[in-house]
């Protein structure tokens, strides 16, 4: 069975940190790794991440995937209050897409 | 275009009563997902559409629970006598082909009282 761990569960900082989310994950025939954030209801894509060490890169938000240790970072730089959202990692396998629990960010001002 | 879109966006109901959630995929997509999604956990698997079947329905959690996507776009997503324990958001997704980018609706948040 396909697993997906994401850590920190939850994580408060303020407005201008830097912040480095991490998702681990167990899968049988990986294709690919995606984040999405969570504010209300609908997760919104973020990245599709499917080669080791290229780092894909959208404003303040950037990603890399490392396939030997089986694990991606999420990187936030100088948070703003509207980063404050539920970010999921999910990963694309033999049970098709496998999601972790999410880490809940806020960013307080 | 327009995303993919869930109707109603919110249900309440009754213990025992019958509920059918909608969803209207991206257009051209011919892969459609239904997930459930408790609170504090991430998205859960339920079933998945190729066209106007049913590729993998592993992840119904029983009989009450059935889904159906007779012309290949839009998807009903059907629980008989619901109970306490069904109160979820029900999420939809589409991706072009299987295994690509899914992209959600806004999901329908389920009460059942």
């Amino acid at each position: 069975e396909d697993k997906v761990v994401q850590s920190p569960l939850s994580l408060v900082v303020h407005e201008g940190d830097t912040v480095t989310l991490n998702c681990s994950y167990e899968v049988t025939n990986f294709r690919s790794l995606l984040w999405y954030k969570q504010e209300k209801k609908a997760p919104t894509f973020l990245f599709m991440l499917t080669s080791s060490g290229i780092e894909k890169k959208s404003g303040r938000l950037s990603s890399i995937l490392d396939k030997k240790e089986l694990f991606s970072i999420l990187n936030i730089t100088a948070t703003q209050t509207g980063d404050s959202a539920v970010y999921l990692c999910a990963v694309i396998g033999a049970d098709g897409l496998t999601f972790g629990k999410g880490t809940h960010l806020i960013i307080q001002p | 275009g327009a995303g993919v879109s869930q109707t109603p966006s919110n249900k309440v109901t009754e213990k025992g009563k019958y509920v059918e959630l909608r969803c209207d995929p991206i257009s051209g997509h011919t892969a459609l997902y239904w997930y459930r999604q408790s609170l504090g956990q991430g998205p859960e698997f339920l079933i998945y559409f190729q066209g106007t079947g049913a590729a993998d329905d592993s992840g119904l959690p029983n009989d009450r629970f059935f889904a159906v996507r007779p012309e290949g776009s839009v998807s009903t997503l059907k629980i008989q006598r619901t109970e306490r324990g069904d109160s979820a958001v029900y999420l939809c997704a589409s991706s072009l082909r299987p295994k690509d980018t899914q992209y959600f609706g806004p999901g329908t948040r389920l009460t059942v009282l």
